[in-house]
């Protein structure tokens, strides 16, 4: 099956608790995204990357990082979770990012208590 | 930059009904266009893309039109069934490569 996977779909954590979320994608594209969508459905994105470049969104905090293996891997870390960290975060990938559709993988819900 | 506005934020018709959402961009050289469905708990489905030299793109079930002049995008849902209910998000990629996303529409079709 090729589509965007993430893992895992549901975390509940405490405040200041490290946290990492993993992407994979097996639709063979060389870009891939995190975003984040809050309580209102607002999708703000983070981060996109490619083998050649890692493109940050400047108002997200540094506590935030991702972590990339190979074109087909994407993790997000917190390393320090606030309540404002509570949120569903979106893994996508395309083939290249200035044409290309983005493919959504299911999300991960993040609670922070 | 680039900014999109979507409106309406919510919208409820009666099944069989029309429901029609409309966002606006800034960026008149923008030239990709994306309409994405989202179901409850579920993530991001492509509905569909257009180009900017197109203005009138059928689906299944909807119609999306491309107004230039405007810089006016529109989806227009014919003949809701309660399947439609979700999330609509439009999206535009604006002359700087950048993929700018619409703040969505809740929509609820009721019986």
């Amino acid at each position: 099956e090729t589509a965007v996977f993430q893992t895992p779909n549901y975390h509940v954590t405490q405040v200041g608790n490290e946290v990492s979320f993993n992407c994979k994608q097996t639709l063979g594209h060389d870009t891939m995204y995190w975003y984040k969508q809050d309580s209102k459905k607002l999708l703000k994105i983070m981060f996109s990357y490619n083998n050649k470049q890692l493109i940050v969104n400047e108002t997200v905090p540094r506590r935030f990082s991702p972590q990339s293996s190979d074109k087909a891997h994407l993790n997000l870390r917190i390393k320090s979770v606030e309540p404002e960290d509570s949120a569903v975060y979106l893994c996508a990938s395309s083939y290249g990012d200035n044409y290309a559709e983005q493919f959504f993988g299911p999300g991960t819900r993040l609670t922070v208590l | 930059g680039e900014q999109v506005e979507q409106r309406p934020p919510h919208l409820s018709v009666r099944e069989g009904d029309s429901a029609f959402i409309t966002c606006t961009y800034t960026d008149p050289n923008s030239y990709y266009f994306f309409w994405y469905k989202q179901e409850p708990g579920a993530s991001l489905q492509l509905l569909m893309k257009v180009f900017s030299s197109t203005e009138i793109n059928e689906g299944q079930g909807f119609t999306v039109l491309l107004n230039k002049k405007d810089k006016r995008l529109s989806l227009n849902l014919t003949a809701a069934h309660p399947g439609d209910s979700a999330a609509y998000f439009c999206a535009v990629r604006d002359s700087n490569y950048q993929l700018i996303w619409g703040s969505g529409t809740k929509l609820i079709i009721k019986p």
